[in-house]
Formats: structure tokens, C-alpha cells, sequence
């Protein structure tokens, strides 16, 4: 079966603009959640979704919003970006939490 | 929130050695992964574990839940098996990942 697709895989932004990442899970996963990668933080959790509703949310001001359709597939949003947001941004899937999740390749955010 | 930490941070093993990574974590948990994440920065997983042994091929897992720990062996190391290795932990639809053990195999 197809993997969690993440586009695009690279993407390079001036500060101040906005992006839209997409990830698309597995056929039949509900869950999808973000988490975004950097050398200085590590892996941090930025929001999940489950069934179109955000069930829970980390510690990332609100120019990070996510959404998800009736297909499962999400999005997130960064608003008036900053240096700091170049990151890996991860997406990964789950039928739910206690089944484990299955990551995509990341989308490698550049802001200059 | 739940503390994750794993030892060591970082290891070199010549091919075939053996080696025992350590998750740590402050909290009971409902579930435990433990990936492999490649140079392109996939995260690979490798085990589902929230308690109990499994095991695939060269790797091992153990959990255990009640002492709040995990250990991923590795068994004759590849070269293929560099990278970073996290243990993620989960309570309630979020998962914390640890710092990871950044592991190098030379020939």
C-alpha cells in the first residue's frame, strides 16, 4: 500500500511570506500528525488531527495552523515566516495513536 | 510533559560489533516507537513496543513499561545501519521523541 506522501519535498521562502504543506496518509489512517525538525530543538510536536478535529496541540505560536479534509489528508500553514522556521517538517500517519505512525520524507523548509 | 532521554547520544561501532541503545522516559505511556532515520531524513520505524520484546531480524526491542525504559539492540552492525535512532513516546494523540543516539558504522 502507498506510504504517507509529503509535498513538496523542498520548498524555499522569503521571511515574511506564507506556506502550505501537504501530507497525504495512509488509505484508511484517520490520524495525522506534524512535528517539525530542527538541529537545535530536535523533533517537536506541532498538532494532530483525527477526523477533521485537532485533538491536541504543541507549544508553537499561532502562525503554525493545520487543517484536515473528509479524505484524511492535511495540511499546515506558517504564516509571516521567519528565519527560525527553516526546518524539516514531518507528517505521519495512524489508524490511531495506540497502532503506532508511520512517517512521510519531510518537507525540507528553507526561509531566507 | 512526558521527559524522554536516550543514551548513549552518540557511538561508533566497527562492522559487526554489537550494541545497545537505552529510551528512558519519566511517565507511564500508551505507546512506544522506536525509528531509524536516514541520511535523507526519513524516519524509518522499526519497532511498535509498549511493552514486552520483539524482534526483526539483526534488531531486538524490550520494553519495560513498569520500570519506564526500552533498549533497541542492534546486533552485527552494518554500515547501512547509521544514522539516528529515536524512541518516541506517547500518553494521549502526542508523541515526544527523544533526543536520539546518533549511530556510526565504519568498515
Amino acid at each position: 500500500k502507498a506510504g504517507v506522501t509529503q509535498t513538496p519535498r523542498y520548498l524555499i521562502k522569503t521571511r515574511g511570506q506564507q506556506v502550505t504543506l501537504s501530507c497525504s496518509p495512509i488509505s484508511g489512517h484517520r490520524s495525522v500528525s506534524w512535528y517539525q525538525q530542527t538541529p537545535g530543538q530536535g523533533l517537536q510536536f506541532l498538532f494532530e488531527y483525527f477526523s477533521e478535529t485537532q485533538r491536541n496541540k504543541g507549544n508553537f505560536p499561532g502562525r503554525f495552523s493545520g487543517r484536515q479534509f473528509s479524505n484524511s489528508r492535511s495540511e499546515m500553514n506558517v504564516s509571516t515566516l521567519e528565519l527560525g522556521d527553516s526546518a524539516l517538517y514531518l507528517c505521519a500517519s495512524s489508524l490511531d495513536y495506540v497502532n503506532g505512525y508511520t512517517f512521510g520524507s519531510g518537507t525540507r523548509l528553507t526561509v531566507v | 510533559g512526558i521527559q524522554v532521554e536516550q543514551s548513549p547520544p552518540d557511538l561508533i561501532l566497527q562492522e559487526g560489533a554489537n550494541s545497545t541503545l537505552r529510551c528512558n522516559f519519566s511517565d507511564s505511556v500508551n505507546n512506544l516507537q522506536w525509528f531509524h532515520q536516514n541520511p535523507w531524513g526519513q524516519l524509518i520505524n522499526l519497532f511498535y513496543i509498549p511493552s514486552g520484546t520483539k524482534q526483526n531480524g539483526r534488531l531486538s526491542a524490550t520494553t519495560v513499561a513498569t520500570e519506564r525504559y526500552s533498549l533497541l539492540y542492534i546486533s552485527s552492525s552494518q554500515t547501512t545501519d547509521s544514522g539516528v535512532y529515536f524512541c518516541a513516546v506517547g500518553g494521549y494523540q502526542k508523541v515526544t521523541f527523544g533526543t536520539g543516539t546518533k549511530l556510526q558504522v565504519i568498515p
